[in-house]
């Protein structure tokens, strides 16, 4: 079985500082690779994707996400966050036809 | 409106009586899923359909039915429903062109 590990659990920064949520991964195959947005009482919301091509990818709300296929890694990152990115951040992976997801990570963003 | 729904959004019963949980799209999508999320767990993968008449396992199908029977329902059935089934669950459809996944916005369940 595959697994998706994002190391923190819990990431809180103030306002307008830079912010990275780190994904790693353990295919050895090839992948597509997610970032979803969880915000309270909510369902998920696809912030950014990778299937193939450049490995730097921008996604919604001024996020973007690096793939690095020697680490097997994803990591989110956005230069300057606000009150409103406040959420619950989900890394995802996709083997053949399956997906799996990360435990989380849930963003705190301090005024 | 592209949608995913999903019936009943909260619902609280008991320990070995059938239920379902309804899920629907107006995407034409092939693939559908349903997943349940635990704290501190994410998202885990209960069954997914790549089309009609078509239904696979997930990670975690023990204690689960689907049934496939058109291509916009995609029912959960939990037939003798335990309380390690109480979970937030969610049906979400996928589209072949852009791999977006699209999630319904959740059932959550308490089996007492």
């Amino acid at each position: 079985a595959q697994s998706v590990t994002q190391l923190d659990s819990q990431v809180p920064v103030f306002e307008e500082a830079p912010v990275e949520l780190r994904c790693n991964y353990s295919s050895s195959v090839s992948v597509y690779l997610f970032w979803y947005v969880q915000y309270p009482n909510q369902g998920l919301q696809l912030l950014l994707k990778y299937l193939s091509g450049s490995t730097l990818v921008k996604g919604i709300n001024g996020f973007e996400a690096e793939f690095n296929k020697s680490q097997t890694s994803f990591h989110l990152r956005k230069p300057s966050v606000h009150i409103s990115d406040t959420a619950e951040y989900f890394c995802a992976v996709s083997v053949g036809n399956q997906f799996y997801f990360g435990t989380g990570t849930s963003l705190t963003v301090i005024p | 409106e592209a949608q995913v729904t999903q019936n009943p959004r909260y619902l609280i019963t008991v320990t070995g009586k059938k239920l379902t949980v309804t899920c629907s799209q107006n995407m034409n999508h092939e693939y559908m899923s349903w997943y349940r999320q635990d704290p501190g767990l994410g998202l885990r993968q209960i069954y997914y359909s790549m089309n009609v008449e078509v239904t696979d396992k997930g990670d975690v199908p023990e204690g689960y039915k689907v049934s496939r029977k058109e291509k916009r329902n995609f029912p959960l059935i939990l037939e003798s429903p335990s309380p390690n089934q109480t979970s937030l669950y969610f049906c979400a459809t996928v589209s072949s062109n852009s791999y977006e996944q699209y999630f319904g916005p959740g059932t959550r369940l308490t089996v007492t």
